[in-house]
């Protein structure tokens, strides 16, 4: 079955970019989506199609995908991103849809 | 505006059944496929089951199939997942989802409900 890896954890300053990393085999021919989870709180997609921004969701967030990994940007990061995110993509393969294991993205 | 209301979660025994739905309302339902997701406590999100918009193709994660039936009721806007031979492990918030766009390859998913707590305990 196919594995989508993420880090567990990244931090950052508050006015700084980061960074989330998904890792698949070959990942850079699918789809990507990206959601943002607070505590108690359903997910909500910030990114999908690897780079597209639903409405209403800050030009802050964008989306890359390339060869084996995908990355989601937070520009100018503030308190109120601290959340966890998880990237989402469709094997055909298995007719699955799959999650990565979530990362903790901590404003400091 | 669309909303996404699950209802039917409980506290169960290993071994017992549950019923669990999903009313929607402010779209056009049967144009859209559906999906179950779900996350146990403190862990990462989990899919479930889809099932298309017409309710003629369905699939599972390898967890669940064989236990667990999708089926949606086009006439009242409704959403299902039988839950049978609960197992501990079973134990989740189970959300329903919409996904964004109708018939897409590789679908994303724009509106989620609240969730409905299942527990499977003795």
């Amino acid at each position: 079955s196919y594995v989508l890896t993420q880090p567990p954890s990244v931090s950052v300053a508050p006015g700084q970019t980061a960074r989330i990393t998904c890792g698949g085999n070959n990942i850079g021919s699918k789809s990507v989506h990206w959601y943002q989870q607070k505590p108690g709180q359903a997910p909500v997609l910030v990114v999908y199609d690897d780079s597209d921004r639903p409405s209403g969701i800050p030009e802050r967030f964008s989306g890359s995908n390339s060869g084996n990994t995908a990355t989601l940007t937070i520009s100018r990061v503030e308190a109120g991103d601290e959340a966890d995110y998880y990237c989402q993509v469709w094997d055909s393969s298995s007719d699955h849809e799959v999650f990565g294991g979530g990362t903790k993205l901590t404003v400091l | 505006e669309v909303q996404l209301v699950e209802s039917g979660g409980g506290v169960v025994q290993p071994g017992g059944s549950l019923r669990l739905s999903c009313a929607a309302s402010g779209f056009t339902f049967d144009d859209y496929a559906m999906h179950w997701v779900r996350q146990a406590p403190g862990k990462g999100l989990e899919w479930v089951s889809l099932i298309s918009g017409d309710g003629g193709s369905t699939y599972y994660a390898d967890s669940v199939k064989g236990r667990f039936t999708i089926s949606r009721d086009n006439s009242k806007n409704s959403l299902y997942l039988q839950m049978n031979s609960l197992r501990t492990e079973d134990t989740a918030l189970y959300y329903c989802a919409k996904e964004l766009r109708i018939a897409a390859a590789g679908p994303a998913f724009d509106y989620w409900g609240q969730g409905t707590l299942v527990t499977v305990s003795s």
